[in-house]
């Protein structure tokens, strides 16, 4: 079983479209975030979740929009895409920080926006 | 804020030599964490190893080993018997014992292993 699976794994949409990517994961873990790789490969946090409750928001354009209907599941709901929203979008999880352990990542999804 | 610092954006090693790939990090706290990930072409991030801030231990998994110098603020990961499956990405990264905002984990810019035969 996957422990952190995100669907879809590419996505290839047009400028103006809106789209989501899902995220699940069966780790128990409490937290969850979304992370963006740009094309030179620098990960950056966009968004955290602790028990569906929304603990960081870095500065994201509102066009993205996180939603955590419970604790196992964080998808991200993208509008109006823009060409520079091309990206590989990771979602992760991880127990809290006192225990150590670092993140469980998803696979990734790449998002091309043509 | 915390800043993870990789200075080398490639690095080149024989298969079967040994290769270092450098961190330093900027932070005012006394207790974090710090690890290396490494992403392979797959883009699948996986966790290499993990060191403590407050074990003096340097962390050992199989070939792979840190040289964590805390007062420095340098984390450096080496590689020995370097295998062609090394090849890939690697990202040192920081984490904070606090929780909320501070617990994201911080990235550097990475650094390209290649393995050459």
């Amino acid at each position: 079983d996957t422990a952190v699976s995100q669907t879809p794994k590419y996505l290839v949409t047009q400028m103006g479209n809106d789209k989501s990517i899902k995220c699940e994961q069966n780790l128990g873990h409490d937290t969850m975030y979304w992370y963006k790789q740009d094309s030179k490969k620098f990960l950056k946090i966009m968004f955290s979740y602790n028990n569906k409750e929304l603990i960081i928001n870095e500065t994201v354009p509102n066009r993205f929009s996180p939603k955590s209907p419970d604790k196992a599941h964080l998808n991200l709901h993208i509008n109006s895409l823009e060409l520079g929203d091309s990206a590989v979008y990771f979602c992760a999880s991880s127990p809290p920080a006192r225990m150590s352990y670092g993140y469980t990542f998803g696979s990734g999804t790449r998002l091309t926006v043509v | 804020a915390q800043t993870v610092t990789q200075s080398q954006p490639e690095m080149s090693v024989q298969e079967a030599e040994t290769v270092t790939l450098s961190c330093t990090y900027d932070t005012s706290e006394s207790d974090y964490y710090l690890f290396w990930y490494k992403q392979p072409p797959s883009r699948q991030m996986i966790l290499v190893i993990r060191q403590e801030a407050y074990k003096q231990q340097n962390a050992t998994e199989n070939r792979f080993s840190v040289n964590f110098q805390k007062a420095a603020k340098s984390f450096s990961l080496k590689i020995s018997d370097s295998q062609l499956g090394d090849a890939a990405m690697y990202f040192c990264a920081y984490r904070s014992l606090r929780t909320g905002t501070a617990s994201k984990l911080t990235f550097g810019t990475g650094t390209r292993l290649q393995v050459t035969l």
